[in-house]
């Protein structure tokens, strides 16, 4: 199993360009999350998919779009980046199977927007 | 809403020390999972330690543990015999107990150095 594997690893952009974050989970987990880390603020979340069909607004969703193509693939958006948005993305994902819903964690995208 | 605190930005332990990271929290929830993550220089998250709010018994992992004190909304990391591969980010996280999933809120993180 390859767990949650996220594309790409690094990206720099341009401000007003736009990109779209892939990630991928073959644990068959129903949850996702798009978490952003910044020097000094720890994780926080960008938005989450309790479940195929449904997303949700975290802490720091302006800016972002998602869509949760099926169970596997919930994919971050930037429609128009800005250089606040420079930060290391984190995908996520979950089930209740085990009762305690731990999380697996992607290797992260370091995204610079110049 | 809930917050995590970690008022430890940096702290550095001698090889083969102990250690111990503080964490507060602010809920009023009174079902939740409180987690310690490792975040190597690699990035990735590894998950250290789990503790479910409604066990008394603190929780243990070989050389980490806890001090879980409900009262006081405090959730402190213990590692013993520091390694050299100890070395990383170390993040509190808090998670609600519902039925179905939810997500984390993390603290903002202690840098721990392990010196030879």
């Amino acid at each position: 199993n390859a767990g949650v594997t996220q594309t790409p690893k690094f990206q720099v952009l341009k401000t007003g360009q736009s990109m779209t974050l892939q990630c991928a989970q073959d644990m068959n987990h129903n949850s996702m999350y798009w978490y952003r880390q910044d020097p000094g603020m720890g994780l926080r979340l960008i938005y989450y998919s309790a479940s195929e069909g449904t997303t949700d607004k975290g802490e720091v969703p302006n800016g972002y779009n998602v869509s949760r193509l099926n169970k596997r693939e919930f994919s971050l958006r930037l429609e128009s980046a800005a250089p606040s948005q420079t930060s290391v993305y984190f995908c996520a994902s979950s089930d209740e199977g085990q009762g305690y819903n731990e999380q697996f964690f992607g290797p992260g995208t370091r995204l610079t927007v110049l | 809403a809930q917050t995590v605190t970690q008022s430890q930005p940096e702290m550095s332990v001698q090889e083969a020390e102990t250690v111990t990271l503080s964490c507060t929290y602010d809920t009023s929830e009174s079902n939740y999972y409180l987690f310690w993550y490792k975040q190597p220089p690699s990035r990735q998250m590894i998950l250290v330690i789990r503790q479910e709010a409604y066990k008394q018994q603190n929780a243990t992992e070989n050389r980490f543990s806890v001090n879980f004190q409900k009262a006081a909304k405090s959730f402190s990391l213990k590692i013993s015999d520091s390694q050299l591969g100890d070395t990383a980010m170390y993040f509190c996280a808090f998670m609600k107990r519902r039925s179905g999933n939810t997500p984390l809120v993390f603290g903002k993180g202690t840098r721990l150095s392990v010196i030879a």
